[in-house]
């Protein structure tokens, strides 16, 4: 186990609402970054936070956003869901970027 | 932006039988790492390859990563139906604007067959 926590586990939401999902970094890690994985597809990157701030950013909409707590902890929001954000939601957990561990994920339902 | 190519899509193989998934980016890499995703789980860290021509082992599993720094091949000997599960490539590029963002290969899903 790599000690990367994310909640919740599953989670069926409508289109247009908004949700937020959790993520616990590795302890000693100040870096968490967040990755959407559609069915059958490698993840892809959506943003990085360290140290609290955003450091970096994939093509993703600006209805996605983050943020990074003191402890490093982290949390994804996602405002006027799309059937498209199906997906299973992935942070990852490193010091600065480097070697990245994956939490369990969130399976997000669109409907 | 930077693209990881990763073939082939599927492997069925006869367990004994060896294994290996290529993986190319179309930019120089500063380095590439492994995962191993089984059905309905998350990613799971296998490795990290940073030299040019770096080649690792880990048990039954070689990892190379080429002397340009743009492809890398994951290679295992003698398969097991514990290795069922789909292998990415990810590379991260030195310089791009998010440190440490991983760009993912599509995976390869392996199957093995008793």
């Amino acid at each position: 186990e790599t000690g990367v926590t994310q909640s919740p586990t599953h989670l069926i939401k409508t289109r247009g609402q908004q949700v937020t999902l959790r993520c616990s970094s590795q302890s000693g890690h100040n870096t968490v970054s967040w990755y959407q994985q559609a069915l059958g597809q490698g993840p892809q990157f959506i943003f990085q936070y360290y140290r609290e701030e955003e450091n970096g950013r994939g093509n993703f909409p600006p209805r996605f956003s983050g943020l990074q707590f003191p402890n490093y902890s982290s949390e994804l929001n996602v405002n006027a869901l799309e059937l498209d954000d199906s997906a299973l939601y992935l942070c990852a957990s490193s010091l600065a970027g480097i070697l990245q561990y994956f939490g369990p994920g969130t399976r997000l339902t669109v409907t | 932006g930077q693209q990881v190519m990763q073939i082939p899509q599927y492997q069925h193989v006869q367990e004994g039988e060896d294994f290996t998934t290529y993986c190319n980016s179309s930019t120089t890499l500063s380095n590439i790492q492994w995962y191993k995703q089984r059905p309905g789980g998350h990613p799971v860290f296998l490795i990290q390859l940073v030299k040019s021509g770096e080649v690792k082992k880990q048990k039954r599993l070689t990892f190379q990563f080429g002397e340009a720094k743009k492809n890398s091949s994951l290679h295992i000997t003698a398969t097991q139906t514990t290795d069922v599960g789909t292998y990415f490539c990810a590379g991260s590029n030195a310089g791009g604007t998010s440190y440490g963002k991983l760009t993912f290969g599509q995976g390869t899903i392996l199957t093995v067959h008793p």
